[in-house]
């Protein structure tokens, strides 16, 4: 069965760090892009940042500089380092891979999401 | 405020047809696919279409997508009552170098 199940989230002060992980499992992980999406309470999806088979990496704007994407293919794993923590960064993180090229059927499975809370 | 814009709401009444909008730029939605994404509240988001008008195995063809110049629409025919949830639709942005999601469509079926 295709999955991808994320864990790490939490509750975290302001200015402070988390790392979230996504491991994935029944397919070939190596060949998909992996992203970040994250969705504010009662807010629409907001992307965050995708890591290319090639290790590529992009950023939303508003966490360039403080949230680093990074990928183990021997481990079909995915990360997210998030430091420098904001209020307006609490959300549900979601893990989803994408297809490249002739492969791209869009962000076709996606994890559950874990809650990541910046809070005093 | 999203640069990809879509209504905040809509709704039909059973087997009628809905259409969602998506609004974009020449740099967004003009020059890449659009994808569609549909969100029961509470669950994780299922892709509903990909490169702008196609459907995944298991997606009823009552839903289909289009696009033109800097806009895209997904359609919904014979409105169901399990159709009830927000679409959100999707595209790759050549100036920022970021995907952007517009601010997603809440479907009310009446």
């Amino acid at each position: 069965e295709v999955q991808l199940v994320e864990s790490g989230g939490g509750l975290v002060q302001p200015g402070g760090s988390l790392r979230l992980s996504c491991a994935a499992s029944g397919f070939t992980f190596s060949s998909y892009d992996m992203h970040w999406v994250r969705q504010a309470t009662g807010k629409g999806l907001e992307w965050v940042s995708v890591i290319g088979t090639t290790g590529d990496t992009y950023y939303q704007g508003s966490v360039k500089g403080r949230f680093t994407i990074s990928r183990e293919n021997a481990k079909n794993s995915l990360y997210l380092q998030m430091n420098s923590l904001r209020a307006g960064d609490t959300a549900v993180y979601y893990c989803t891979r994408k297809g490249v090229g002739a492969t791209d059927y869009g962000m076709d499975v996606w994890g559950q999401g874990t809650t990541v809370t910046v809070s005093s | 405020q999203s640069i990809v814009t879509q209504p905040p709401s809509a709704s039909g009444t059973p087997g009628q047809r809905v259409t969602i909008s998506c609004s974009g730029s020449s740099s967004n939605i003009g020059s890449n696919s659009v994808y569609w994404y549909q969100q029961v509240p509470g669950t994780a988001p299922k892709l509903l279409i990909y490169r702008n008008n196609q459907r995944p195995s298991g997606v009823p063809d009552r839903f289909s997508g289009s696009k033109s110049g800097t806009s895209a629409s997904l359609a919904i025919s014979g409105l169901r009552s399990e159709d009830e949830a927000d679409y959100h639709c999707a595209t790759w942005d050549d100036s920022l170098s970021a995907w952007v999601f517009g601010g997603g469509t809440k479907l009310t079926v009446l």
